[in-house]
């Protein structure tokens, strides 16, 4: 069974400055790890995934996130943060079966 | 990527009645997803429904209260069976697993249902 732990329902940064978003997972197979982006009234929107290629994994608008299998992490980062960052973000695990185990969710408010 | 439509995309229904969700995709796939999103929560999955074969329920949920068709490889619908209020949520469709979408979830817009 999968699961994943988001520390902090609540996150709010400056614009401009570093975003943050905590994730902690527990797997008991490799698992494949998402962050999600829910804006409102829309759907989800991947932001980026790892699937046991590169640790440090890439995604759409500046976003990257770090796999840390010693510490059972996937923590969610962007430099700098823009007005348009403000939204739900939902790390998700899974593992072969494809089903997704989906995070509590953080709320990111930016501050002009 | 997959492109998924919902229908409705929202709707208000009366206690006591059933509203059927459908979920549209433009390719063929093999596994489909129905996810659902409480006011203000996190997302759950309701069950896996793959071609061919009944829909695989997770727990907590049932085929009586959430019957789910999958007549082909394209096209799902989920049921959300004699409402409550506590079913007032938004239900997303998701596809993918494995082959050509490799690990990734496509999610459709989702269905905001409020039932009153």
């Amino acid at each position: 069974a999968q699961s994943v732990t988001q520390l902090g329902s609540h996150v709010s940064v400056s614009e401009g400055a570093l975003v943050l978003l905590r994730c902690n997972y527990s797997s008991s197979v490799p698992p494949y790890l998402f962050w999600y982006v829910q804006y409102p009234n829309q759907g989800l929107q991947l932001l980026l995934k790892y699937t046991s290629a590169a640790t440090l994994v890439k995604g759409i608008n500046g976003f990257e996130a770090e796999f840390k299998k010693s510490e059972t992490s996937f923590h969610l980062t962007k430099p700098s943060a823009h007005m348009s960052d403000a939204a739900e973000y939902f790390c998700a695990v899974s593992g072969r079966d494809y089903k997704l185990s989906f995070g509590a969710g953080t709320t990111v408010t930016v501050r002009a | 990527s997959a492109v998924i439509s919902q229908k409705p995309s929202r709707d208000i229904c009366q206690r006591g009645t059933s509203l059927t969700i459908q979920c549209q995709v433009d390719s063929q796939v093999t596994m489909m997803f129905w996810y659902r999103q409480q006011p203000g929560q996190s997302l759950t999955l309701i069950a896996t429904a793959n071609q061919g074969s009944e829909a695989t329920y997770e727990s907590g949920f049932v085929i009586d209260k959430f019957p789910i068709s999958r007549p082909n490889l394209t096209f799902s619908t989920l049921t959300v069976s004699n409402m409550s209020p506590e079913d007032s949520s938004i239900y997303l469709c998701s596809v993918g697993g494995g082959g050509q979408w490799g690990t990734e979830a496509f999610f459709g817009q989702g269905t905001r249902l409020t039932v009153v």
